[in-house]
């Protein structure tokens, strides 16, 4: 039982454009949303972050967008850089209780130049 | 974002002796940490959730006995791979939480030949 979904495996962007990268979740009790970024052969980096009362997070070139009735998040990259090249996962907690991070499959984001 | 730890970073071992990897919080205290592995192109499997002096949470499937997870103080926890075997070759990752957010260690490779 997939409870976090990413049904992209894979995304190409031209530098300079938007990165759009999206999550969806089956478990209406998630109300922690948080995307990572990882490279091959290392830990997840944190990103953002954004809890289920509010609907938009931003931070610098990274919007995370949450829309609760449709149990959808996305995150915004703009504009993208050869940096941003990695895979993204974003994850899903409840805030009350053990607070386990339930991760989606990942996308991998690749930016072109 | 807060920094945890990993060591070693790779480790080569034969079957049937045991593994131990630590995890370590650098800059602040955690309470819980969490221990993931993840399989090439897959996304992160949580093993267990790690509690300062108490026992350690396993999730469903994972042999407690197997994989022994020891969390002695706010700032080191430690899993011991027992009795290691070639489908125990992974890449594991630890988290520290500073609630809701984790922080990920740059993760260890684990090859048993």
């Amino acid at each position: 039982d997939q409870q976090v979904k990413q049904n992209s495996p894979s995304l190409s962007v031209q530098e300079g454009r938007i990165s759009i990268l999206n999550c969806d979740y089956t478990n209406s009790m998630f109300d922690y949303f948080l995307w990572y970024k990882k490279y091959p052969a290392e830990g997840p980096t944190f990103l953002i972050s954004i809890s289920s009362i509010k609907d938009k997070n931003e931070d610098g070139r990274f919007t995370v967008f949450l829309n609760k009735s449709a149990k959808h998040l996305s995150l915004h990259i703009v504009p993208s850089q050869p940096g941003d090249s990695a895979v993204y996962f974003c994850a899903a907690s409840r805030l009350q209780g053990a607070q386990k991070l339930v991760f989606g499959q990942g996308t991998r984001l690749t930016i072109n130049p | 974002g807060a920094v945890v730890s990993q060591h070693p970073s790779w480790v080569i071992c034969k079957s049937g002796t045991s593994v131990k990897i630590e995890c370590r919080s650098l800059d602040f205290q955690a309470t819980t940490m969490f221990w993931y592995r993840q399989f090439p192109k897959q996304s992160l499997m949580l093993m267990a959730t790690s509690n300062e002096g108490s026992k350690a949470t396993y999730e469903q499937g994972v042999e407690k006995d197997k994989f022994l997870i020891n969390h002695a103080s706010l700032t080191l926890s430690t899993l011991t791979v027992t009795s290691a075997h070639p489908e125990d070759s992974s890449f594991y990752i630890c988290s520290g939480a500073e609630l809701p957010k984790q922080f990920f260690g740059p993760g260890t490779r684990l090859t048993v030949l």
